[in-house]
């Protein structure tokens, strides 16, 4: 199975920052790499698929990038409604393993 | 518009079982493959298995493998997932989810459905 490695496991940010998050294949996966978020009490919500296809309605300050092993996911200028967990997720093979989620919290 | 609409949650003993149903609308449901996820209470996502548009492949996370079983009706626009032999650690929020097909990710999911197994 391939396993998803997220880093950090939480942040704190300020309005404004940029914020990056990566995410460590244990193998190759090309660019069969998603990226989601989640609030509290909610259903997770695609951002990013394919490595770095924005999915449509998601705004422009959110970005992905990275293939194989590695990847990355920036937020350019954080928002207030960005505060969430985020998920990467492979969809190379089953199982679709998730990353173990990181929580960007407010500084 | 797209909805999936998980059902059948509840508190159960360890050892029961238990049926998830998942009604999808707003979309052609045999053209997709359909996945549950779940989530235990303050921890990640963990997938917990897949089936193809026409039940022809199936797949189950090594932690259900032999307890759970996946399947769908594509006349009635419904997925479900039977559990057996349920665990302590099987209680968490059960998502419903529809995958893409060119390249594969999770699209749209359900609002959950809640499993809690304790004596």
């Amino acid at each position: 199975d391939i396993q998803m490695t997220q880093s950090p496991s939480s942040l704190s940010a300020s309005v404004g920052d940029r914020v990056t998050i990566t995410c460590r294949a244990s193998q190759s996966i090309s660019i069969y790499l998603n990226w989601y978020q989640q609030k509290p009490g909610k259903a997770p919500k695609l951002l990013i698929y394919a490595a770095s296809s924005l999915q449509s309605g998601v705004p422009s300050r959110f970005s992905g990038s990275g293939s194989g092993t590695d990847f990355t996911l920036t937020i350019s200028s954080l928002q207030p409604e960005d505060f969430a967990t985020y998920y990467c997720q492979h969809s190379y093979n089953t199982p679709r393993t998730f990353g173990q989620g990181t929580k960007v919290e407010i500084k | 518009e797209v909805q999936l609409v998980e059902s059948g949650g509840g508190l159960v003993q360890p050892g029961r079982s238990l049926r998830l149903s998942c009604a999808a609308s707003g979309f052609t449901f045999d053209d997709y493959a359909m996945h549950w996820v779940r989530q235990a209470p303050g921890k990640g996502l963990e997938w917990v298995s897949r089936i193809s548009w026409n039940s022809g492949t199936i797949d189950y996370a090594d932690s259900v493998k032999g307890r759970f079983t996946i399947s769908r009706d594509n006349a009635k626009n419904s997925l479900y997932l039977q559990m057996d032999s349920l665990r302590t650690e099987d209680t968490a929020l059960y998502y419903c989810v529809k995958e893409t097909y060119t390249v594969p990710y999770f699209d749209y999911w359900g609002q959950g459905t809640l499993v809690t197994v304790s004596s």
